[in-house]
């Protein structure tokens, strides 16, 4: 069956712009993360989506970062005002979220975010 | 051949050798654990798990033990192949569905 999908897979844009970046999950997953992750570096977590419940935003750098997630499904993550130090790989996973059930979460393929 | 934590982020082993990648966790409270394999160009890919009531579980050609007195985790991979060349990541879950994700450890196989 299909994967986690993101778009675009690459992306330039100028310091200053705001960039919108998708991810379409698992369908039937409840949970969606968004992660970031700098060249030669580790998963840095960014938002967490469950369901119908607020998400979790502790992770988010600056107010400049937002995410959104609708109807459960398709979520956004927006960058305003880029800076160059937002350039990463953004990641997007989905998983059958809540105790009791597997944590596994299937990774998309990334977008990688240039800011020039 | 065997990296020490994640301060060594490179590991080079021969094909057909086994190799030992480890990894410290900071939270005594996490109680959840997850290998992923990231391959260059692509996403993590989930290798294995274990839960902090288990202290060693085997998939095919992978063992993770996990030692919670020392907050250590180990993934080892017997008989490594090239196809095994690729970042490997430990991640744990330290509360509700948040996962920390360490920097990771690059393995090269030497064929």
């Amino acid at each position: 069956g299909a994967g986690v999908s993101q778009s675009p897979s690459n992306k330039v844009t100028e310091k200053g712009k705001d960039v919108e970046l998708r991810c379409d999950p698992i369908s039937g997953h409840t949970a969606l993360y968004w992660y970031r992750q700098s060249l030669g570096q580790g998963l840095e977590f960014l938002i967490y989506f469950q369901g119908n419940s607020a998400p979790d935003k502790s992770g988010l750098p600056s107010d400049r970062f937002s995410a959104e997630r609708t109807g459960g499904s398709v979520s956004t993550l927006t960058i305003q005002r880029t800076q160059q130090e937002d350039s990463a790989v953004y990641l997007c996973a989905s998983s059958l979220a809540g105790r009791g059930h597997t944590y596994e979460q299937y990774f998309g393929p990334g977008t990688r975010l240039t800011v020039t | 051949g065997e990296s020490v934590g994640l301060h060594l982020p490179t590991l080079s082993v021969q094909e057909g050798d086994n190799s030992i990648i480890n990894c410290a966790y900071s939270n005594s409270a996490s109680d959840y654990f997850i290998w992923y394999k990231q391959e260059s160009g692509k996403g993590p890919q989930f290798i294995i798990d274990i839960r902090s009531n288990m202290d060693k579980r085997q998939g095919q050609r992978v063992t993770v033990l996990l030692n919670k007195t020392v907050k250590h985790l180990s993934l080892q991979i017997a008989a490594t192949q090239p196809g095994d060349s690729a970042v490997y990541f430990c991640a744990e879950n330290r509360a509700g569905n948040q996962f920390y994700f360490g920097t990771g450890t690059s393995l090269t196989v030497i064929p």
